[in-house]
């Protein structure tokens, strides 16, 4: 089992639909990352966060660290929102970071 | 574009080829890295490069040879890879090293590997 699991696994929306993909992890952690990868393979960084909640634009992330529980939420979503999320946390025994497996998201027009 | 870029973006090599990857950073990060990312897996660290020295290797096969020549280029060296080393390698930088606190990492577009 991961220490890291992200559902579902696999999320097909319509435009406009709000979207949540929710990340759990059985760890002690000091940080938690949300990235966003495009079809090509690059990699963007979301979010960092620690406690709470952010927000850019159409995207906001909790997180519950007595839950060991993180949420990203997508607004209005749009095609171009169409990518993988991973989840990632850096701590457990090795103080690593850790990913999970991520969220083929498809959103359609 | 997020600041770090790799070349090739697509590499198909024999087994008894050599071949290396490049990632070039101009953000002034101090901390380099090497992930791959095979079909269905998690991310995998590979290796980690703080003030261009060698701070992490988790147990890479040797047929994967890093160099950071400097703390704006990182290189991996290829050497009679196997088939299943085929997967996208990723490069990251970072203001610090990713391990000390909640530095966030820019990654490169990654360089699509297979190896026949």
């Amino acid at each position: 089992k991961n220490e890291v699991e992200q559902s579902p696994q696999n999320l097909t929306a319509q435009e406009g639909e709000f979207i949540t993909i929710n990340c759990s992890y059985s760890v002690g952690i000091s940080a938690l990352h949300w990235l966003q990868q495009h079809p090509g393979g690059g990699i963007v960084s979301l979010f960092m966060l620690s406690s709470g909640k952010k927000k850019h634009g159409r995207l906001i992330a909790t997180i519950n660290i007595q839950e060991k529980h993180s949420s990203l939420h997508i607004t209005a979503s749009h095609p171009r929102d169409s990518a993988v999320y991973i989840c990632a946390v850096k701590g457990g025994a090795t103080n690593k970071l850790i990913f999970g497996t991520g969220t083929l998201l498809a959103v359609q027009p | 574009e997020t600041g770090v870029t790799q070349t090739p973006r697509h590499l198909v090599m024999g087994m008894t080829n050599k071949k290396s990857l490049k990632c070039e950073q101009h953000l002034g990060h101090n901390a380099m890295y090497w992930y791959k990312q095979s079909a269905k897996k998690p991310l995998e660290l590979m290796f980690v490069y703080n003030f261009k020295e060698q701070t992490e290797n988790n147990s890479v096969p040797s047929r994967f040879s890093p160099e950071c020549p400097n703390s704006s280029h990182l290189f991996l060296h290829l050497h009679t890879l196997q088939p299943e080393d085929s997967a996208l390698y990723l490069c990251a930088s970072s203001q610090e090293w990713f391990q000390g606190g909640g530095t966030e990492a820019f990654f490169g577009q990654g360089t699509r590997l297979t190896v026949v």
